[in-house]
């Protein structure tokens, strides 16, 4: 079965950094994109970006650019997703998902990992 | 404020059906498949339709998806209330270059 296994909770402070990981089973994780999502409390769901770990190319939403990195180790079969100049609206749960690739289908997702930014 | 509109809240009663509406543009909708996701406390979201129309496999054939236009549609028959959820529209639009979602639609079995 494909399974994401993300990493767990973090609390960061404002202007700080966080990454986190997305670890894959199940299939060849070379042949579908990663993408990432978050949700904030009370909110609904926020499309990131993707990264297609075969070519490490990524793409990203206009308001992550440059605060937004996505990175892969394939040998591990693992995505990592990492904000920079963290805020308090950076607060939210993380989830990365699998998407067939070419299509803006998320057809698994992982746990998802909760981040919270406070002073 | 989502790109894709959907109402915030629906409810139906157990074994009834109800539809959850996906507003969207022709730079979204109008050009793309439609996703449909459902996301309950303490799981992990899961994919009910993609492709607009299609379940994936484990998924029951209560749960429908259609498009018309720049709007989308999920459909659930037979009401349970384990169906109680927080359900979600999904795309990709065009003109953003970003996958877009709808901003949730909170499910209640009453």
């Amino acid at each position: 079965q494909v399974h994401l296994v993300q990493s767990g909770a973090e609390v960061r402070k404002p202007g700080t950094s966080v990454k986190v990981s997305c670890k894959t089973s199940g299939y060849t994780f070379t042949n579908y994109d990663i993408n990432w999502v978050r949700q904030a409390t009370g909110q609904g769901l926020e499309w990131m970006g993707w990264m297609n770990p075969d070519s490490g190319d990524t793409g990203f939403a206009q308001r992550f650019q440059g605060r937004v990195t996505m990175t892969r180790d394939i040998s591990i079969s693992t995505a990592y997703m990492e904000v920079s100049s963290l805020r308090s609206e950076d607060t939210a749960v993380y989830y990365c998902t699998r998407n067939p690739r070419y299509t803006s289908s998320h057809d698994y997702w992982g746990q998802g990992t909760p981040v919270t930014v406070s002073s | 404020q989502s790109v894709l509109t959907q109402p915030p809240s629906v409810s139906a009663a157990p074994g009834q059906k109800v539809t959850i509406s996906c507003s969207g543009t022709s730079s979204n909708i109008g050009r793309n498949f439609v996703c449909w996701y459902r996301l309950r406390p303490g799981t992990a979201p899961e994919l009910l339709i993609y492709e607009s129309n299609k379940r994936p496999s484990g998924i029951p054939d209560r749960f429908s998806g259609s498009t018309s236009g720049t709007s989308a549609t999920l459909g659930i028959t037979g009401l349970q209330t384990g169906d109680e959820a927080d359900y979600y529209c999904g795309t990709w639009d065009n003109s953003l270059s970003a996958g877009v979602f709808g901003g949730g639609t909170k499910l209640t079995v009453l």
